[in-house]
């Protein structure tokens, strides 16, 4: 089946820049998100890109999309203690399934 | 916008009752809700797809006369854990998607205890 996969941990220090990267096997890929996961919580959706765009920015985060390559990632600028979190990267297809990665567990240290 | 709830947030039941989780689209009209289920430390699994007004479809693997999924309306979807056991124990997330929209939307989770 289409896979979605994330490296498990990541660990930052505070105020360094946070890169948390996805791989995806579907080539029908419409949209790719960024969810974030506070612990005990439910998803929250960060952003998303369409797969025309390589590159969305908002504040702090900004999304690169490889689509030759397959490859999403989600840059942290400035990374504060309370992005300590699980990252989530998902992508939905034409029939509109959406598959999720394993979560990427980001951790800032002070 | 695009709010989503879910209630309760927590519950602790019996083995062998039933319990009833909502979701809830505060804000908006969806014509879809999905439901999921997320292990410890792994990723959510994807147990169900609930059109309004009619039947869900299931994922392999998921029981339907286990996990009861009714969508009665544009706003709300309740997923039934019927005669639960602690092998259900897990957190249980619901997402919303608009009519006519793409995103899904999710709710804040129910925790699910099963002694």
């Amino acid at each position: 089946g289409e896979d979605v996969e994330q490296s498990l941990f990541l660990s930052v220090r505070e105020g360094d820049s946070s890169v948390i990267n996805c791989t995806y096997t579907d080539s029908s890929s419409t949209y790719l998100y960024w969810y974030k996961q506070e612990p005990g919580a439910g998803l929250q959706l960060l952003t998303y890109i369409f797969s025309n765009m390589d590159m969305k920015q908002d504040q702090r985060l900004t999304v690169l999309l490889n689509k030759k390559d397959k490859h999403l990632s989600l840059r942290i600028a400035d990374t504060q203690t309370g992005d300590s979190a699980i990252y989530f990267c998902a992508e939905s297809s034409q029939n509109n399934d959406m598959r999720f990665g394993a979560g990427t567990r980001l951790t800032v240290k002070p | 916008g695009a709010v989503v709830s879910q209630h309760p947030s927590r519950v602790i039941c019996k083995s062998g009752t039933s319990v009833k989780i909502e979701c809830r689209s505060l804000d908006f009209q969806a014509t879809t809700m999905f439901w999921y289920r997320q292990f410890p430390k792994q990723s959510l699994m994807l147990m169900a797809t609930s059109n309004e007004g009619s039947k869900a479809t299931y994922e392999q693997g998921v029981e339907k006369d286990k996990f009861l999924i009714n969508h009665a309306s544009l706003t709300l979807s309740t997923l039934t854990v019927t005669s639960a056991h602690p092998e259900d124990s897990s957190f249980y997330i619901c997402s919303a998607r608009k009519s006519g929209g793409e995103t899904q939307y999710f709710g804040p989770g129910t925790r699910l205890l099963v002694l």
